[in-house]
């Protein structure tokens, strides 16, 4: 069973265009959720984490956007550039499960310059 | 201040070899955790170390295992190999397992 859907699979963007990516989760414990981006042959590095206590949180051109009632948050890169082409996965965890994470299956996101 | 370093990069395996991988965590951080990637899709939870014990564990077989050092160093072993084991090994630490900090991993090749 899935418990964290990523969409969409891929995504082509043009540079100084608007990135965005949604996840949907099933269990209402994660209180915790994450975005990483990976380049290829490197390992996730965090990019902005929110709690469901808040329904945005901007870090630069970053944002994650929170819908507690829908069970959905998503990620906007705005003013996209080449160098943020790379897979991004969102993820979900819980404090009562020391934060094991619970992954989404990735996008692979081109900015076309 | 080094981040989360992995040992080997690269390993190759016939079937049924067993393999041991190695992480050391972030200075400060208490908690390792690990998990593997597949080609194309996310990363998926094995289990999480802490003070030296499992303290979560994934629908992972037993024939992977682990340790952690008083450290705080771990290692991920993985017995009788098969090829679906092929896949991207990552390791990450956190403080008491809050955000996580992952390494570059280690990419295990299972012919």
């Amino acid at each position: 069973q899935q418990q964290v859907k990523q969409s969409p699979q891929s995504l082509i963007v043009q540079k100084g265009g608007i990135s965005i990516i949604n996840c949907a989760y099933e269990n209402t414990a994660f209180d915790y959720f994450p975005w990483y981006q990976q380049f290829p042959g490197k390992g996730p590095a965090l990019l902005i984490a929110i709690r469901p206590d808040v329904s945005e949180k901007k870090e630069g051109r970053f944002t994650i956007s929170f819908n507690k009632s829908a069970k959905q948050f998503s990620l906007h890169i705005m003013d996209s550039q080449p160098g943020d082409s790379a897979t991004y996965f969102c993820a979900a965890g819980s404090g009562g499960s020391n934060y094991k994470l619970t992954f989404g299956k990735g996008t692979l996101l081109t900015v076309n310059p | 201040d080094a981040g989360v370093t992995q040992s080997p990069t690269h390993l190759i395996k016939t079937r049924g070899q067993q393999v041991t991988l190695r992480c050391s965590p972030k200075s400060g951080h208490d908690t390792v955790s690990w998990y593997q990637q597949a080609l194309g899709q996310g990363p998926q939870f094995i289990f999480q170390y802490y003070e030296e014990e499992e303290r979560q564990r994934g629908n992972f077989p037993d024939r992977f295992s682990g340790h952690q050092f008083p450290n705080y160093s771990s290692e991920l072993n993985v017995n009788a190999l098969l090829l679906g084991d092929s896949a991207l090994y990552l390791c990450a630490s956190s403080p008491t397992g809050y955000t996580q900090y992952f390494g570059p991993g280690t990419r295990l090749t299972v012919l």
